[in-house]
């Protein structure tokens, strides 16, 4: 069952500027991954975070987990074209299955 | 990153016939593979966990003799969709992991299904 949301639902920014997407979610969680997937095709691993993190970074990603909140936030600073994509969150218990959010669509114009 | 295949990359049938989607490990055993279907500008959607030697286990709502999973080796798992009708018309995605306790899966490229 789908257990993040996400918000915004479409974003667009103009390539340089950073893209912050947010992710909530209900139950208890062992980890938080996001993912980007571009139009019709599968979903690239962008970066694991686990429940007792707070932040982490990849390169120009910055991803944060408030477990109190529920909530997750990435940040792509410095976006590019290249970043076009739709961005999921899934939250993991701990039975390893993944359940995605909603996502949010990020056009970055050049 | 590990690497994982699909075949085939699109496939039109006729309602009423039957399709098989492979699902391969490239590089890596995969214990348990994942299913997922995914309608336009929607998310992800569990369909079934399938594991090397064993039954699939189906999602709520998933309709297990509609949808036959076959995880018949450590690298390869097959989704077929049985007497498909339009509104099987879908993106239908596997995922695989190589177990232990790494919680990364790795994804096909993904199938687009039509059904006519």
């Amino acid at each position: 069952s789908q257990q993040g949301e996400e918000d915004p639902q479409a974003l667009s920014i103009q390539e340089g500027e950073n893209a912050t997407m947010n992710c909530s979610y209900k139950t208890s969680i062992n980890n938080l991954q996001w993912y980007r997937q571009n139009s019709g095709r599968g979903l690239v691993h962008l970066i694991l975070i686990r429940s007792n993190e707070r932040e982490k970074h990849s390169g120009r990603l910055r991803v944060t987990l408030d477990t109190s909140k529920k909530s997750s936030s990435l940040l792509i600073t410095a976006s590019r074209a290249a970043d076009t994509a739709s961005y999921f969150c899934a939250t993991v218990e701990n039975d390893y299955k993944l359940s995605f959010g909603a996502g949010t669509t990020v056009t970055v114009r050049a | 990153g590990a690497v994982v295949s699909q075949h085939p990359s699109r496939v039109i049938c006729k309602s009423g016939t039957s399709v098989k989607i492979e699902c391969r490990s490239l590089d890596f055993q995969a214990t348990t593979m994942f299913w997922y279907r995914q309608f336009p500008k929607k998310s992800l959607m569990l369909m079934a966990t399938s594991n090397e030697g064993s039954k699939a286990t189906y999602e709520q709502g998933v309709e297990k003799d509609k949808f036959l999973i076959n995880h018949a080796s450590l690298t390869l798992s097959t989704l077929t969709v049985t007497s498909a009708h339009p509104e099987d018309s879908s993106f239908y995605i596997c995922s695989a992991r190589g177990g232990g306790i790494s919680y990364e899966q790795y994804f096909g490229p993904g199938t687009r299904l039509t059904v006519t």
